[in-house]
Formats: C-alpha cells, structure tokens, sequence
C-alpha cells in the first residue's frame, strides 16, 4: 500500500532557528510530491509541487527538495506567522492525493 | 486570484438525514475531487470526477455518497442518510486546465459536517 509518512510529528522552533521538516514515502510510481500549508479549521494551502529527484522549489522562507524516497520542507529564519500545520502528498499514479498527517510547526517569538 | 469556493461552512444535521455540500471549482480546471478530514486525522481521499463521471474512489465512498456537476459550475457531494462517523471537514479540490491529473489540487475552505 502506498503510504506517506511525516516526522516530526510536531516542532516548536524559536523566531530566526532554522530547521527542516521530513516527507518518506513508499517508492512507487511517484507522478508528483506536493507540499500543503493548513491553517486550524481551513483548507489546505498549496506551497510546491516537485516531479523528480534532484528538484528544488522555494518561496519566501520555504525551501522543498526532492530525493527518490523522501522530501524535505526547509525553514530558514522562521517568523511566527509561519506556524501552522505542513502537509505533504504524493500523486502515485492515479488521481487522488494521499496526504501524510503533517507536521505541527510552532514559531516563539 | 482564482479560488474554490464552498458552502455551507458549517452543517449541522441529524443521524439518518440527508446533506450536500456544495463547491465551485476553479472554472478552466477539468478534475475535481472531494476529501474529507476527521478531526484529528489526516486529510483522506473519496472520489475524483473527471468529465461528468466518477474516475476514481476511495473505500469510504459506498452507496450512501454520490457526486454531481448540475451545471458548468457547481460540483456537489450528497451524503444519503448521515452516520455519526460522517462528521468531519470535507474539502472540495480541482486541478488542471490540462488532461494531466499529476497537477497540483487547489482545496476550498472546507466544511465543517456535525451529525448529532
């Protein structure tokens, strides 16, 4: 079965730390890795879709890398409005989505 | 920007009642999809829909749940006679001007189902 597994589970970082955030997933098939932003109560935020290994995106604070078995949501000089939930998802061949159960990220000021 | 949009934001019913949710999808965008999040848990697939039928679906999407596109713009999940265990946040999702469904899906804002 096809599975997407996050870590931490949670991660609390003080304003300005850096760190990185972890996506592993079963290595079949992959057509597309997708990085989510979910704030409480609201709908996923789409962040960046990455297709092969080897590709970067970045965004502001926000940096996402690809190997052939994992991803990683790098967080330079975090504020606290990045804190939110981070959801990862991978398209393994077919339509649907299967999300991961994201990373908690809370930012102190 | 373009967005989904969805209605109600929050539905209250009773066991056994019928409900749908309603989306307005990107208007260029061909697939749309319906997932739902039980508080909690992680965000889960239920069906896709892609040129007026039903390309995929999840375990969880059984005969009490159907989908629909009345018109060019409205997309809706119908759930037959509410279960407790049907109480979640549903999202609305589409993707794609193109027939590539490995683009990224846009999700509305959800809604918040309550069966008491």
């Amino acid at each position: 079965e096809d599975q997407v597994t996050q870590s931490p589970e949670a991660l609390r970082l003080q304003e300005g730390e850096s760190s990185s955030l972890n996506c592993s997933y079963t290595v079949s098939g992959l057509r597309g890795l997708f990085w989510y932003r979910q704030d409480p109560g609201k709908g996923p935020e789409f962040l960046f879709t990455l297709y092969s290994a080897g590709e970067e995106k970045e965004k502001e604070r926000l940096k996402a890398t690809l190997t052939k078995k994992e991803s990683f949501l790098h967080i330079t000089a975090p504020k606290p409005e990045d804190s939110a939930t981070y959801l990862c998802a991978v398209n393994f061949g077919n339509e649907k989505l299967t999300f991961g159960t994201g990373t908690r990220l809370t930012i102190i000021p | 920007e373009p967005e989904v949009t969805q209605t109600p934001s929050h539905q209250v019913t009773q066991m056994g009642q019928e409900v749908i949710l309603r989306c307005v999808p990107i208007s260029n965008h061909l697939y749309f999809y319906w997932y739902r999040q039980i508080l909690g848990q992680k965000v889960e697939f239920l069906v896709s829909f892609y040129n007026n039928e039903i390309s995929e679906k999840s375990e969880i999407f059984d005969d009490q749940f159907s989908v629909e596109r009345p018109d060019g713009s409205n997309f809706t999940l119908k759930i037959r006679s509410t279960k407790l265990e049907d109480s979640a946040m549903y999202f609305c999702a589409s993707s794609s001007p193109k027939l590539d469904p490995s683009y990224e899906q846009y999700f509305g804002p959800g809604t918040r189902l309550t069966v008491t």
